[in-house]
């Protein structure tokens, strides 16, 4: 069975602080895919990122930056100068690669940034 | 925008009564899929149709079944409605089986009384 989990329920900083959200996963798969989504108040549900697991390489699109790491099958989301427009509740997700391509969401983390 | 459309954006109804949820892909895309998010539950998925077939199921209730049209749009039924079933409904679309990305529509939030 496959599972996500993301530990922090809520997170509040500051505006300009960083910050990184985690998240665990457990699956059978030798491949599968890995993502982050964004869910402003508006609650419509935004592709952040699409991570193949035989791709450990880090990724940065602008403020921020994603760290893959199969080891302690972690795929962890980090926002550098954090902005108000950033809180939102983020949720990572898995789906294998094969068969039913189902994305399967962590609980969420809720990120408040503060002025 | 995703390119996802919905429809409605909101619905109230009461038990026992039966609904349907609709369900535009993005332009090109054949694959769709249902999700709930619900707060107890989370996100969850329902089930996805591939050019017109069911291609996954996940945990979809009896009481819901799904469909892919010719054209693509899919629709979601919901009937014999409970409190329960209360919750935001996604569709989500992808070009096909191997290029998974998923956009998301801005959902449909079913209030049941």
């Amino acid at each position: 069975a496959q599972k996500v989990t993301q530990a922090q329920t809520e997170i509040s900083v500051v505006e300009k602080e960083d910050v990184t959200l985690d998240c665990v996963y457990e699956t059978r798969d030798t491949t599968y895919y890995l993502f982050w989504y964004k869910q402003p108040p508006s609650g419509e549900l935004v592709f952040l990122i699409r991570r193949n697991s035989f791709d450990e390489q880090n990724e940065i699109s602008g403020r921020y930056s994603w760290n893959f790491q199969k080891s302690t099958s972690s795929f962890n989301f980090t926002i550098t100068a954090s902005q108000v427009v950033d809180s939102a509740v983020y949720f990572c997700a898995l789906s294998p690669i094969q068969g039913a391509q189902k994305l399967v969401f962590g609980q969420g983390t809720r990120l408040t940034i503060n002025p | 925008d995703s390119g996802v459309t919905q429809t409605p954006k909101h619905l109230i109804t009461a038990t026992g009564q039966r609904v349907t949820l609709r369900c535009s892909p993005r332009s090109g895309d054949l694959s769709v899929y249902w999700y709930q998010q619900s707060l107890d539950q989370g996100l969850q998925f329902l089930i996805q149709y591939y050019n017109g077939e069911e291609r996954a199921k996940g945990n979809i209730l009896e009481r819901f079944s799904a469909q892919q049209f010719p054209d693509l749009h899919s629709e979601l039924n919901l009937s014999s409605l409970e409190l329960g079933d209360s919750a935001l409904y996604f569709c989500a679309s992808s070009v096909d089986l191997t290029l998974y990305e998923q956009y998301f529509g801005p959902g449909t939030r079913l209030t049941v009384t």
